[in-house]
């Protein structure tokens, strides 16, 4: 069973819709949390960072994390045509100590807003 | 402030061939990465090196070795290519101690026939 599970979708929505991603994870010792969003041919970038529990909002992006569930969450708000891509979700256990910043990835969701 | 910059962006090799794809970073990072891309696996990471003169092993390091002889590069290289290695393969750096984002390169898109 891999740490890190992730829907690969496809998921094509209409634009305006709203977007829900969501991974659930095995591993209880991961604190941080990201979402990375990656479009075709291009390198992942980072779009939404949180730590423990808790919801973090960014204009139209909003992260959930559930520890007690080990389930995280991006909603994606009046989607777009330009938010098509994919999104990665990636976790890690500490900041720098043993763990050397390592990220534990999702499989990530490709995504498609259609106008 | 080019961030981080992968050479080359693409290769066509036969198999037993061998190559060294080469990473650039200009933010002083202290960490660096190399993952490979494969669809439907995400994002997983061959090696990684904490610092200039270290390397470290990550969850698919056979068949690759790196070398991260100065702080700004880290290289990664296919001794004997197998089609088992087409991929893309992306380069990141992060910040010692922080909260642990990664920049990544643009990617280099392999194929070994």
């Amino acid at each position: 069973q891999k740490e890190v599970e992730q829907d690969p979708g496809p998921l094509s929505v209409p634009e305006g819709a709203i977007v829900s991603l969501n991974c659930t994870y095995s591993n209880s010792a991961f604190q941080y949390f990201m979402w990375y969003r990656q479009y075709s041919r291009k390198g992942p970038e980072l779009l939404m960072y949180t730590y423990s529990s808790g919801n973090k909002e960014d204009g139209r992006f909003t992260a959930q994390v559930d520890k007690s569930s080990k389930y995280i969450s991006l909603f994606i708000r009046d989607s777009q045509p330009s938010d098509s891509a994919t999104y990665l979700c990636a976790m890690s256990r500490n900041a720098g100590g043993t763990s050397y910043g390592k990220l534990t990835f999702g499989q990530g969701t490709i995504l498609t807003v259609h106008p | 402030n080019a961030g981080v910059t992968q050479t080359p962006k693409f290769r066509v090799l036969k198999t037993g061939q061998s190559m060294t794809l080469l990473c650039a970073q200009d933010m002083n990072h202290e960490y660096m990465y190399w993952y490979r891309q494969d669809p439907g696996m995400g994002l997983r990471l061959i090696h990684y090196s904490v610092g200039e003169g270290t390397t470290a092993k990550g969850e698919v390091p056979d068949g690759y070795n790196v070398s991260r002889l100065k702080k700004q590069n880290f290289l990664l290289g296919l001794e004997s290519a197998a089609p088992s290695q087409t991929s893309v393969y992306f380069c990141a750096s992060s910040y010692r101690g922080t909260h642990n984002e990664q920049f990544f390169g643009p990617g280099t898109r392999l194929t070994v026939l």
